[in-house]
């Protein structure tokens, strides 16, 4: 149980184009879904934090204009890359959570990877 | 700041072998949570284990075992009997709240290498 997927798992791009990134809980339902970003040999930085219904909540540093976040179920999230550019291209990873363990644990997508070409 | 530090970029180890990977934290919760990820080269993020503050034993799964230092706030994780397939990024990582929600907080890694 707990499976979170991610679509598309690879997407290549033109400079100037937008991508939509989807990331649903396929056997339960999140309370919270959370979009991190992932460079080449490095850690996993967190973007933002959604609720479903309610505006996303974004990291210092992270252009919300930049990163559109839509959170319309509560097993549906997507994340919007407006204007992409080369800077933009990157691996960006999704998580969904729930109460279990007497806290919200994180589930994470099998992630997918954004070349802005 | 950094919250959780790993402080081995890069680990080697013979097959068949075990290995720590070293994890320590800072925080001033009472209450808070650990867990290793693995992340191989396809990308995806894999729980491995997790360990409560409360939590008075250590946490095992398996070949993973957790060695929980409370009072050094190391976290270390430990595989025994090291296979190929464990050849991979291992992300150490904090459950803090803050503002009222939830967030994990991870370390820069540690690549493991298994040699033959």
């Amino acid at each position: 149980g707990a499976v979170v997927s991610q679509h598309p798992s690879r997407v290549i791009c033109k400079s100037g184009t937008s991508v939509k990134i989807e990331c649903r809980s396929l056997d339960f339902q999140a309370t919270t879904m959370f979009w991190y970003r992932q460079f080449p040999k490095q850690s996993l930085m967190l973007m933002a934090t959604s609720n479903e219904g309610s505006k996303a909540t974004y990291e210092q540093g992270v252009e919300k204009d930049k990163f559109l976040i839509n959170h319309a179920s509560l097993t549906l999230s997507t994340l919007t890359v407006t204007s992409a550019h080369p800077e933009d291209s990157s691996f960006y990873i999704c998580s969904a959570s729930f109460l279990r363990r007497g806290f919200n644990e994180q589930f994470f997508g099998p992630g997918t990877r954004l070349t802005v070409l | 700041a950094q919250k959780i530090t790993q402080t081995q970029p890069g680990m080697f180890v013979q097959e068949k072998e075990a290995v720590t990977l070293d994890c320590t934290y800072d925080t001033s919760d009472q209450s808070y949570g650990l867990f290793w990820y693995k992340q191989p080269s396809s990308g995806e993020m894999i729980f491995l284990i997790y360990q409560g503050s409360y939590d008075e034993q250590n946490a095992t799964e398996g070949r993973y075992s957790l060695n929980f230092q409370k009072a050094r706030k190391s976290a270390n994780l430990v595989i025994s009997a090291s296979q190929l397939g464990d050849s991979a990024m291992y992300f150490c990582a904090m459950r803090e709240e803050q503002g009222g929600s939830e967030k994990l907080v991870f370390g820069k890694g540690t690549k493991l290498t298994v040699n033959p």
